[in-house]
């Protein structure tokens, strides 16, 4: 069974920074590019950014350009994303999402539960 | 950058209906489209990639069509389970999602 375990979020204060990090198990995650998709509480869904399967490919949304970096740990099947010079608008449920792979474009077809990251002063 | 937008913004609906939501992408993204299913205080879940090609497990009430710019979400014979927000997203270009439409009951 795919599972996909976000942690690492909490309350920040403007300006500041965490790293979320997100534990994979049930498949060989070498294999797969990931996401992280945000949700303001009561809002829509936001794509954050995707990483490759080995790292070397990597896009972010122009939101969170400069300000995150997504990264990967094959050896210990986590994702992350380092969250940096964080606004009130970074406010958010950030899922870690599996990209389902294959030819052409693909999109996620597995979701974590989601991490809570909250910039408030 | 590509815009998704979705009608309607709500639906009411009964139990045994026929419903449909509408997506509509700012520029052609072929069928690179799929639809979401999000209830309250859960994760989304994947229903159909591919405009039209319906994710494993997901019941065959749930059909997908279109191509281009426009691509509708049909849910036939509307169960109880169903009522939820859904969100389109293209993956043409980078990645959007729609605003959602949430379903609810009548």
């Amino acid at each position: 069974e795919v599972q996909l375990v976000e942690s690492g979020g909490g309350l920040v204060q403007p300006g500041g920074s965490l790293r979320l990090s997100c534990a994979a198990s049930g498949f060989t995650f070498s294999r797969y590019w990931m996401h992280w998709v945000r949700q303001i509480p009561g809002k829509g869904l936001v794509w954050v950014s995707r990483i490759s399967s080995d790292g070397s490919n990597i896009i972010y949304a122009d939101s969170v350009k400069g300000r995150f970096t997504i990264s990967r740990d094959n050896a210990k099947n986590t994702l992350y994303l380092q969250v940096s010079s964080l606004r009130a608008d970074d406010t958010a449920l950030y899922y870690c999402a599996r990209d389902r792979g294959g030819t052409g474009p693909t999109t996620v077809d597995y979701w974590g539960q989601g991490t809570l990251v909250t910039v408030s002063s | 950058d590509i815009q998704m937008t979705q009608s309607p913004s709500t639906l009411s609906a009964s139990v045994g209906d026929r419903v449909t939501i509408t997506c509509r992408a700012s520029q052609s993204i072929n069928y690179w489209l799929a639809w979401y299913q999000q209830k309250p205080g859960k994760a989304p879940k994947t229903l159909i990639y591919k405009a039209s090609t319906l994710e494993s497990g997901v019941p065959s009430r749930f059909s997908g069509s279109g191509s281009g710019t426009e691509f509708t979400l049909t849910i036939s014979n509307l169960q109880p389970d169903d009522f939820a927000t859904y969100y389109c997203q293209q993956y043409s270009s980078y990645f959007s999602f729609g605003p959602g439409t949430k379903v609810d009951v009548k």
